[in-house]
């Protein structure tokens, strides 16, 4: 069985550019979270997808961050425009039961540099 | 504050030695995850516990609900258990809240 993947491994962009970070749980898992760690902080929680359906949508920071999962199947997560303050790691991870029983299956994580 | 804290934040230690980490949280949580981090790689799930004690090997997790802590011992540590140790509740339904992780070091 495959893990959760994420693409791309690393992303180095400038200021004001777009960036788009894509996930793929493992098959079958209907819950996707997007977390993110940024430099010397605790890795926090981003949103929370069921399906196709934005769960918790709480931690994610302004409007530039955009997340979809059309069809219920990967997610992509994109920033636009990149800020300085958005570098960091951004990890995926997904669970098949709804209330995580069997804990959450993570993927490597991007990491995000933005110069 | 954070709502969940771990102690130490740094560890380093001999090889064979028995490792003990901390994590306190202040919040009611479904919940208490052991996460471990290797340099450069992913995360990965070590522990999922709600109560009482669990043991995977040279690995043991316990939890007080009452007290809201839990500790993860390492036994006879080896250098590949250096890692970035990390504990996380689930508040709730299913969202995470972590905290800022153990650093381990463990030398030949």
């Amino acid at each position: 069985e495959a893990g959760v993947t994420q693409f791309p491994s690393h992303s180095v962009i400038e200021k004001g550019q777009t960036v788009t970070l894509r996930c793929d749980p493992i098959s079958g898992h209907d819950n996707l979270y997007w977390y993110r760690r940024v430099m010397g902080k605790e890795i926090k929680f981003l949103l929370h997808f069921v399906k196709e359906s934005k769960q918790d949508e709480s931690g994610m920071p302004n409007n530039r961050f955009l997340a979809e999962r059309t069809g219920g199947t990967y997610s992509t997560l994109k920033v636009q425009p990149a800020e300085l303050e958005d570098s960091g790691v951004y990890f995926c991870a997904s669970s098949q039961d709804r209330v995580a029983v069997r804990g959450q299956y993570f993927g490597p994580g991007t990491r995000l540099t933005v110069l | 504050k954070n709502e969940v804290e771990q102690s130490p934040q740094n560890l380093t230690a001999q090889e064979g030695e028995f490792i003990t980490i901390n994590c306190s949280y202040s919040v009611g949580i479904s919940a208490l995850h052991w996460l471990q981090q290797h340099p450069g790689g992913g995360i990965v799930s070590l522990f999922m516990l709600s109560s009482g004690k669990k043991k995977h090997g040279r690995l043991i997790a316990t939890i007080n609900i009452q007290e809201k802590h839990s500790s993860l011992h390492i036994t006879a540590s080896h250098p590949r258990d250096s890692a970035v140790y990390i504990c996380a509740v689930t508040k709730g339904a299913q969202k995470l809240v972590f905290g800022q992780g153990t650093r381990l070091t463990i030398n030949p």
